[in-house]
């Protein structure tokens, strides 16, 4: 079974404060992972897809690297418009294109 | 591009009563959406495949008779809740993916989310 753990569960950052998310993951046969950023009451939002380990991917403040075990996503001095719950998802061969989404990191930065 | 709208943003009703929720690509066809849940400060999760034309694909756990999915035209998915419960009440949030060709086959746009409650 697809299996996918972030951490922290909550992050307090002031702004300008540099930190990294992880997402540690188990699959068969990784065919994508998926970063969100979901403000309260909205949908996610995409912000990157990753495929293979060592690839990486910037946006902004907001870089994404991924392992064979994990990915992070790492945010240079963030401002409060950053605050929001950063999701992470896998995708897997045998599941099709179904999503398993991790717990997500609240994080929230404080001016 | 790539916009997935949902309708309605929020629904109250009285428990027993029926709920449909729309999901609609905007600006391009999908011939396969996913139907999740999201309940307070937890994930979202993964309740049904839709596909354009044919039967859902429900994940263990979730009963097909309760929430009832039909995905009638390329752009358009809709879930009934049955006979809802407060239990149900919840974030029900829709995903689509592209099957133009115009994004990468494997990425899925969310739309905007549902928020039912019953009462």
């Amino acid at each position: 079974e697809d299996q996918v753990t972030q951490s922290p569960e909550a992050l307090r950052l002031q702004e300008g404060e540099s930190s990294s998310l992880n997402c540690s993951y188990t699959v068969s046969g990784l065919r994508g992972l998926f970063w969100y950023r979901q403000d309260p009451g909205k949908g996610p939002e995409f912000l990157f897809t990753l495929y293979s380990a060592g690839e990486e991917k910037e946006k902004e403040r907001l870089k994404a690297t991924l392992t064979k075990k994990e990915s992070f996503l790492h945010i240079t001095a963030p401002k409060p418009e950053d605050s929001a719950t950063y999701l992470c998802a896998v995708q897997a061969g045998a599941a099709g294109n179904k999503l398993t989404f991790g717990g997500g990191t609240r994080v929230l930065v404080k001016p | 591009g790539a916009v997935v709208s949902q309708h309605p943003s929020w629904v109250i009703c009285k428990s027993g009563t029926s709920v449909k929720i729309e999901c609609r690509s905007l600006d391009f066809q999908a011939t396969t959406m996913f139907w999740y849940r999201q309940f307070p400060k937890q994930s979202l999760m993964l309740m049904a495949t839709s596909n354009e034309g044919s039967k859902a694909t429900y994940e263990q756990g979730v009963e097909k008779d309760k929430f009832l999915i039909n995905h009638a035209s390329l752009t358009l998915s809709t879930l009934t809740v049955t006979s809802a419960h407060p239990e149900d009440s919840s974030f029900y949030i829709c995903s689509a993916r592209d099957s133009t060709g115009l994004a990468p086959s494997n990425e899925q746009f969310f739309g905007p989310g549902t928020r039912l409650t019953v009462l």
